[in-house]
């Protein structure tokens, strides 16, 4: 079955340091990738998305990843975090492009002064 | 431009009642993508409805049911309540004709409580 593993539940990292998120997801067809984050009592807003060209793609906020298919993974990275970046992100994968999202279960990313 | 919008932002029901939810897309949207988000674990995929007809369905029980409206809004039901039941409800609308940039947009989600 295709699943989407996010690596690490919690992240604490102090402000201004870099951070990278993991992401790795199982899939023998094409896929769709895409970051999303959460903040406290909110819906899900879009940082990042991979449909196809370079493996390095860039987001809102500083944020950028790279798909890396040899290893099926799609990490996260941000070279220097804000306090507000504090949030929980969830990596999704969209599989053959007919919108249905899988989701990993999340990393809270927690930014200490 | 509103994005998706979603009512009730909160919602507490008894075990064995039936709830309603509604959504309406972000304007241009033809899609629209319910999702559930139990605390502390990632969105899993419900189901999607297009053209009024759902589309794709993930791994629920026939309990959930939904319906899309000519203008594009959504309704997702949940007869028979469950505690198990009790999550963030999210929903997400795109445009079909975006299929290989099917990018996502969501809404704040209605916090739904099962007593």
């Amino acid at each position: 079955a295709q699943s989407v593993t996010q690596l690490d539940s919690q992240v604490p990292v102090f402000e201004e340091a870099p951070v990278e998120l993991r992401c790795n997801y199982s899939s023998s067809v094409s896929v769709y990738l895409f970051w999303y984050v959460q903040y406290p009592n909110q819906g899900l807003q879009l940082l990042l998305k991979y449909l196809s060209g370079s493996t390095l793609v860039k987001g809102i906020n500083g944020f950028e990843a790279e798909f890396n298919k040899s290893q099926t993974s799609f990490h996260l990275r941000k070279p220097s975090v804000h306090i507000s970046d504090t949030a929980e992100y969830f990596c999704a994968v969209d599989l053959g492009g007919g919108g249905k999202l899988i989701f990993g279960q999340g990393t809270e990313l927690s930014v200490k002064p | 431009d509103a994005g998706v919008t979603q009512s009730p932002t909160h919602l507490i029901k008894t075990r064995g009642q039936q709830v309603t939810l509604r959504c309406s897309p972000k304007s241009g949207h033809d899609t629209v993508s319910w999702y559930q988000q139990a605390l502390g674990q990632g969105p899993q995929f419900i189901f999607q409805y297009y053209e009024e007809e759902e589309r794709q369905r993930g791994n629920f029980p026939d309990r959930f049911s939904g319906h899309q409206f000519p203008n594009y809004s959504s309704e997702l039901n949940v007869n028979a309540l469950l505690l198990g039941d009790s999550a963030l409800y999210l929903c997400a609308s795109s445009r079909v004709f975006d299929v290989a940039k099917n990018i996502q947009y969501f809404g704040a989600g209605t916090r739904l409580s099962v007593l």
